[in-house]
This record gives structure tokens, C-alpha cells and sequence, in this order.
């Protein structure tokens, strides 16, 4: 079975512009968590989808943003991007949510924000 | 706010020997969860704690949940090198407003 992919895998933008990250989960998975880690203020959850729903969302301003198709492939958007967005942002993939179910994470998509 | 400490925040171990990490958390909660991250890569889901007195174990690795205390550990039995690696708990608010709260990591180095 394959894992979870993202894409890209390395970013490079400036301030005030906007990016769009996307996540395949593992087939048959129906819930896509994204999370960011940072050197200061470590790993931070950021939103869970289940069946194209947002279920359940972490303590993020709403320049962070995010949906889910049909076939359960995930994407997050963040418009007017800061320095402070800088970041490896992490997807995982479960059958039924993160709070059941064993999450498996993707290689993660390295922004850098100048 | 929910506050959730890890400690050590680093541990350097011999093969062979065994450690608990231990992880504390602020508030009420019933489900919490560790992570694996090896240098440079992403994580890896260890154990799901559902509930008080859960306890789950992989290998040299077994982890628990006191709810009461609101304290989880994670004990390493008989270190080998491949376990070297950061590991996070995250406690799970349920009702709060960041619904999953991750402590800094404890960054294991097992030494031959």
C-alpha cells in the first residue's frame, strides 16, 4: 500500500504571498490531520478533516485554511504568509481520526518564507 | 491553557539499561498519544491511549496513562541504538480550543 505523499516537498516564497500544500492520503483513509513544527514553538496541530469536514481545528489565525476532496486528498492553504510560518508542515492519514485510529504521516513539506 | 511537560528533555542512555520519559498535562483528559521522530524525518505514530489505565506496549517500548495523575510514561526496557530518536506525547483536549496539545520532545541518544 502506499503512503502518504506530499507535495511539494520544498517551498520557497516571500512575505505576503500565498502557498497551497497538498496531501494524498493512504487509500481508504477518510481522515488527513495537518500539524506544523518549528523550531520555537514545536509541533502544533492545526486541523483534521474527515470526509471533506473540517472536524476538528487547533488554535491557528484563519490565514490558515484548508479543505478535502472526495477521494480524501487534503490541502492547506496559507495566504498573506509571515516570516513565523517558516515551517515543516507535516500531514497524516488514518482510516477513522486521530483519536482512534493509528495516524500515519507523510514526508512533510518544508516552507521557507523570506 | 492546557500545558503538557516532557521530561527529560533529553537523555542519553547505555544499551541495555532502562528509562521512563515522563509526561505530564495540566488538565482534564482521557486520550493521549506518542510520536517517534528520527533526525530529519517526519513522525511515526507509537501508542494511542484511550483511556484511564490504558497500556500499551511495542516491543521495548510500553506506555500508560494515569488520568487521575494526569501523567503518561513511556518506559524503555533494555535500550538498543535504534531507539535513538525524539519523542513527543500529545494530550488531547477534547473540548478545548487547540484540541491537540504536543509536549517539546525528549530527545533519547542510546549509546553502545
Amino acid at each position: 500500500k502506499a503512503g502518504v505523499t506530499q507535495t511539494p516537498r520544498y517551498l520557497i516564497k516571500t512575505r505576503g504571498q500565498q502557498v497551497t500544500l497538498s496531501c494524498s492520503p493512504i487509500s481508504g483513509h477518510r481522515s488527513v490531520s495537518w500539524y506544523q513544527q518549528t523550531p520555537g514553538q514545536g509541533l502544533q496541530f492545526l486541523f483534521e478533516y474527515f470526509s471533506e469536514t473540517q472536524r476538528n481545528k487547533g488554535n491557528f489565525p484563519g490565514r490558515f485554511s484548508g479543505r478535502q476532496f472526495s477521494n480524501s486528498r487534503s490541502e492547506m492553504n496559507v495566504s498573506t504568509l509571515e516570516l513565523g510560518d517558516s515551517a515543516l508542515y507535516l500531514c497524516a492519514s488514518s482510516p477513522r481520526g486521530f483519536r482512534v485510529d493509528t495516524q500515519y504521516f507523510g514526508p512533510g513539506t518544508r516552507l521557507t518564507v523570506l | 491553557e492546557l500545558k503538557v511537560e516532557q521530561n527529560p528533555l533529553f537523555l542519553s542512555m547505555q544499551e541495555g539499561k532502562n528509562y521512563t520519559i515522563y509526561c505530564n498535562y495540566s488538565t482534564t483528559s482521557d486520550r493521549l498519544y506518542w510520536y517517534r521522530q528520527d533526525p530529519g524525518k517526519s513522525l511515526e505514530s507509537l501508542f494511542v491511549l484511550l483511556s484511564n489505565g490504558a497500556v500499551k506496549q511495542e516491543g521495548r517500548l510500553m506506555a500508560s496513562l494515569d488520568t487521575k495523575a494526569r501523567l503518561s510514561t513511556l518506559h524503555i526496557t533494555a535500550a538498543v541504538h535504534d531507539l535513538s530518536a525524539t519523542y513527543f506525547c500529545a494530550v488531547d483536549t477534547q473540548g478545548g480550543s487547540e484540541k491537540l496539545v504536543f509536549g517539546k520532545g525528549t530527545k533519547l541518544t542510546v549509546n553502545p
